[in-house]
């Protein structure tokens, strides 16, 4: 089992530009859930999913963030227009449904600066 | 959710068992206490869970006070690969179903 993908790793860009972020879970879990992580507030949840439906979206900050599961085995994380501040690491991480014993499964992030 | 009251840092030398305290005196008879880690610049990661019975694992043991009030994460043989930042989280086990990660414990394993 590969784990749960991330792409980028590393994502640079300029003030103003649209960013998207991927994940892809790992098969079989059905639930998805979108962190942020800064020094300053450390790890918020954004949004999570469940069976591809969004369930809570009350981390999202603004409407400039948006969040889309389109199938089972990929989600993106959408910034349009991009700031400096939203500069941070952004993890994704799946995980089975209630009762599992194994929690959730993170990725190794894509971390983003935005100049 | 039960709110958490963990030390920021603590340190341990190579070999010996790291014991990372956590209070959680507000606990609900339905919640568990979780623990994950995050070793730098990875995502966090699932360690082991209980509701009041002690627990072990290839990673660690947990063990959680007869009130339940607190609970101790104990890691055996402390190496330097287990610098990292320790998560306790306590949450019912079905519902919601999205953790709340507060500031968590930075532990340095020393040689």
């Amino acid at each position: 089992d590969a784990g749960v993908i991330q792409s980028p790793r590393h994502e640079v860009t300029e003030m103003g530009q649209e960013v998207t972020l991927r994940c892809k879970p790992i098969s079989g879990h059905d639930y998805l859930f979108w962190y942020r992580q800064t020094m300053m507030r450390g790890l918020e949840l954004l949004i999570y999913f469940n069976n591809n439906v969004p369930i809570d979206d009350s981390g999202m900050p603004e409407d400039r963030f948006s969040a889309k599961m389109p199938n089972a085995s990929f989600s993106t994380l959408k910034i349009q227009p991009s700031e400096p501040r939203d500069s941070a690491v952004y993890f994704c991480a799946s995980s089975l449904g209630p009762g599992t014993a194994a929690g959730y499964t993170f990725g190794s992030g894509t971390r983003l600066t935005v100049v | 959710d039960a709110k958490t009251t963990q030390p920021p840092s603590m340190d341990c030398a190579e070999g010996r068992a790291a014991n990372l305290p956590c209070n959680h005196s507000t606990i609900s008879g339905n919640e568990y206490v979780y623990w994950y880690r995050q070793i730098h610049s990875q995502g966090p990661q699932y360690i082991i869970h209980g509701l009041k019975n002690n627990e072990t694992n290839e990673m660690a043991s947990l063990i959680i006070t007869e009130d339940r009030k607190s609970s101790t994460l104990i890691l055996p043989h402390a190496t330097l690969r287990d610098t990292a930042v320790y998560y306790c989280i306590v949450r019912v086990f079905n519902s919601g179903y999205a953790l709340n990660f507060g500031k968590g414990t930075s532990l340095l394993v020393t040689p």
